[in-house]
C-alpha cells in the first residue's frame, strides 16, 4: 500500500523567512504533484513534477523531486501572507483494471497547513 | 477555460436518505474520479472511472456506488446516507494519458 507522508502538517512561519516542506512516499513513482487549497475551496493544481531531478519553481515557490529517494521537497523563500494556505502532494501511481488495461490513481498527503504571520 | 463542475456547493441530508453527487466535466476526459476529504485525513479515494459504464474502487468505497452513463458525467450515490458521510466531496478528472488532474469546486454534505 502506498503511503505518502508530509511534514511539517502544521508550519506557522514569519514574513520574510524561508522553509521547506516534504513529501515522502513509500513506492516507485514518476509523477508527482503539489497542490494548494485555501479555506473552503478546491484544489488549485501548482506543479507537476515527472522525472527523477525535476525541478520547477514559481514565484516563491520551488518544488523538486527526487525518485532515487521518494522525495519531494516544496520549498518557500521569503514568505508573504498571500502564501498562507494547505499543501498537499500527490504521489501517481499505475495499477492495472479489471480490463487490464493500465490506469493511475493520485494518493495524497495529508497537507501542510501553513500560517504566515506578520 | 475547461471546467469540471459540482452541482450542490452544499447539501443537508437525512440518515438514510439516497443521496446523488453529480460532476460534469467539459474536458472530453477520459477518466473521472470522487474524493472525500476530511480534516487530519487530507483527500482519499472512494471510486474511479476510466471509461463510461466503466468504473474502480478506490481506498474506501463502502457505503457508496458511482454511475457513469455518460463520458462528461459521474455521479456519487450514497445508498443510505449516515452522518459519518458527513464529508466535502470533491471530484477530478483527467485525460487518458492521466496527465494532470482538474478538481471541482468541491460538495460540502451534512448528514443530520
Amino acid at each position: 500500500e502506498l503511503k505518502v507522508e508530509q511534514n511539517p502538517l502544521f508550519l506557522s512561519m514569519q514574513e520574510g523567512k524561508n522553509y521547506t516542506i516534504y513529501c515522502n512516499y513509500s513506492t516507485t513513482s514518476d509523477r508527482l504533484y503539489w497542490y494548494r487549497q485555501d479555506p473552503g475551496k478546491s484544489l488549485e493544481s501548482l506543479f507537476v513534477l515527472l522525472s527523477n531531478g525535476a525541478v520547477k519553481q514559481e514565484g516563491r515557490l520551488m518544488a523538486s523531486l527526487d525518485t532515487k529517494a521518494r522525495l519531494s521537497t516544496l520549498h518557500i523563500t521569503a514568505a508573504v501572507h498571500d502564501l498562507s494556505a494547505t499543501y498537499f502532494c500527490a504521489v501517481d501511481i499505475l495499477h492495472r483494471v479489471k480490463s487490464g488495461a493500465g490506469s493511475y490513481q493520485l494518493t495524497f498527503g495529508k497537507g501542510t497547513k501553513l500560517s504566515v504571520i506578520p | 477555460d475547461v471546467k469540471v463542475t459540482q452541482s450542490s456547493r452544499y447539501l443537508v441530508k437525512r440518515t438514510g436518505e439516497k443521496v446523488f453527487l453529480e460532476c460534469v466535466q467539459d474536458m472530453d476526459h477520459e477518466n473521472m474520479f470522487w474524493y472525500r476529504q476530511d480534516p487530519g485525513l487530507g483527500l482519499r479515494l472512494i471510486y474511479f472511472s476510466y471509461d463510461v459504464k466503466m468504473k474502480e474502487k478506490g481506498d474506501i468505497p463502502e457505503g457508496y456506488s458511482v454511475s457513469r452513463e455518460k463520458k462528461e458525467r459521474f455521479s456519487l450515490i450514497l445508498e443510505s446516507a449516515s452522518t459519518n458521510q458527513t464529508s466535502m466531496y470533491l471530484c477530478a478528472s483527467s485525460d487518458r494519458d492521466f496527465f494532470g488532474y482538474t478538481f471541482g469546486s468541491g460538495t460540502r454534505l451534512t448528514v443530520v
